[in-house]
């Protein structure tokens, strides 16, 4: 069936730089688009940005984009999302979700909890 | 940015009573391009709606999107203890995509 699996958690210093996996079985990669979204405690959830996986062109949030990269890597089905310079309020969790046909975002990984702590 | 505003931030309903959910737009949502989701505490965002009014696969019949421009409804048309949840909207017709802040559905 259809999957996105995630990374784990992860705990980062200050400054420091997270790299967050999300591997895609169950469907045809090559063909999808992936978004990234995060959501802090107590905070609605966030758009970080999306992937179009085939030819790899990139949108992301205005006031992210100079610390924030979406990839893919189609040997192994794999979308990534690094976040540099990490501050405190990066602290969420993280979810990858894939477009796998002509509708919405059906696929959703299982999220993966970063925390930012000195 | 479009900010989405949903409303009301609770709804106290029995089971087998119909939901109304409203997703409001500070501009008008291109192409409608526009999605509803249920959530779970610890769990992953579910596909419900999508492009305003399109039901996601194996979704159920009794859960249904409408509206366009600025105004969206999502309607659970009889309420199953197993969708006592919060439910989001996202527009992704214009960057950056944005999301509503939930309407949670409890039981009364």
């Amino acid at each position: 069936q259809k999957q996105l699996v995630q990374s784990g958690p992860e705990v980062k210093k200050p400054g420091t730089s997270v790299k967050v996996s999300c591997k895609a079985s169950g469907f045809s990669f090559s063909n999808s688009a992936m978004q990234w979204v995060r959501r802090a405690r107590g905070q609605r959830l966030e758009w970080i940005g999306w992937i179009v996986i085939g030819t790899g062109n990139t949108n992301y949030r205005q006031g992210l984009q100079e610390r924030v990269a979406i990839t893919r890597d189609m040997s192994t089905d794999t979308s990534y999302m690094d976040l540099s310079s990490l501050r405190s309020e990066d602290t969420a969790v993280y979810y990858c979700a894939a477009r796998t046909g002509d509708g919405g975002f059906d696929i959703w990984g299982q999220g993966t909890m970063i925390t930012v702590s000195p | 940015e479009i900010v989405l505003t949903q409303f009301p931030a609770t709804l106290s309903l029995s089971p087998g009573e119909r939901a109304t959910l409203s997703c409001g737009a500070s501009q008008s949502v291109s192409r409608n391009y526009l999605a509803w989701y249920q959530q779970k505490p610890g769990l992953a965002p579910r596909l419900l709606i999508y492009d305003a009014s399109n039901r996601a696969t194996g979704v159920p019949d009794r859960f249904s999107g409408s509206g366009s421009g600025t105004d969206f409804t999502l309607i659970i048309s009889r309420l199953e203890p197993d969708d006592f949840a919060v439910y989001y909207c996202q527009q992704y017709g214009t960057s950056p995509w944005t999301f509503g802040q939930g309407t949670k559905v409890e039981i009364k």
